[in-house]
């Protein structure tokens, strides 16, 4: 699987948008990126993935930058309960690959 | 979206003792599971794979002696760890792939919190 870096830690303020970033230079054209979430003693969580087109789903906005080397993910309005750590990964569809799971990026929601 | 389980959720044993950790796909058939192992402020690191019918893969470092994983149906996957010791505690988590998913997405268990005295 292609590295992926993103930064240890973001802050932010209840109720604002959140642009989490994550860089994967060496992706392959047949990488997905997938983003995952793990709230305090639990398991990962599904957050949303894409390919080459910016995505929107209930939860989040994936927006997918034109050369696919890097993505960001994006809460519109981030609440107490968004407070988690995130993890961007790439993945080939239909490789049969586990996921490989980075440090991720920290988030903490401020009241 | 598809749910995978774990029992029991939290487990405190003595040292020397061994510990079955269970993981079940409950709307799916699950061909493949993962099994992972995080210690606190650290990321996830797979353990093995656990393919239904065959023996798992494990991963390197991971004893496999240690940590037997059992997948004995297309809906449960079992991990026990053998004379547990301190060093062991640590939240172990599995996650599911349904091979009916176009995308293999992985779905995870919400974890087992293992604490040896």
């Amino acid at each position: 699987d292609a590295k992926t870096t993103q930064p240890n830690s973001m802050e932010s303020n209840e109720e604002e948008p959140v642009h989490l970033p994550c860089n994967h230079s060496t992706i392959s054209g047949t990488d997905y990126i997938h983003w995952y979430r793990q709230l305090p003693s639990q398991g990962p969580e599904y957050v949303i993935h894409g390919l080459t087109s910016n995505v929107n789903n209930r939860m989040a906005s994936l927006a997918i930058a034109e050369d696919r080397k890097s993505s960001t993910l994006i809460l519109h309005r981030a609440t107490l309960r968004d407070a988690a750590v995130y993890y961007c990964i790439l993945r080939e569809v239909g490789y049969g690959q586990n996921f490989v799971f980075g440090p991720g990026t920290r988030l903490s929601v401020l009241p | 979206g598809a749910v995978v389980s774990q029992h029991p959720s939290r487990v405190i044993c003595k040292s020397g003792t061994s510990v079955k950790i269970e993981c079940r796909s409950l709307d799916f058939q699950a061909t493949t599971m993962f099994w992972y192992r995080q210690f606190p402020k650290q990321s996830l690191m797979l353990m093995a794979t656990s393919n239904e019918g065959s023996k798992a893969t494990y991963e390197q470092g991971v004893e496999k002696d240690k940590f037997l994983i059992n997948h004995a149906s297309l809906t449960l996957s079992t991990l026990t760890v053998t004379s547990a010791h301190p060093e062991d505690s640590s939240f172990y988590i599995c996650s599911a792939r349904n091979p009916r998913d176009s995308y293999n997405e992985q779905f995870f268990g919400p974890g087992t919190r293992l604490t040896v005295l």
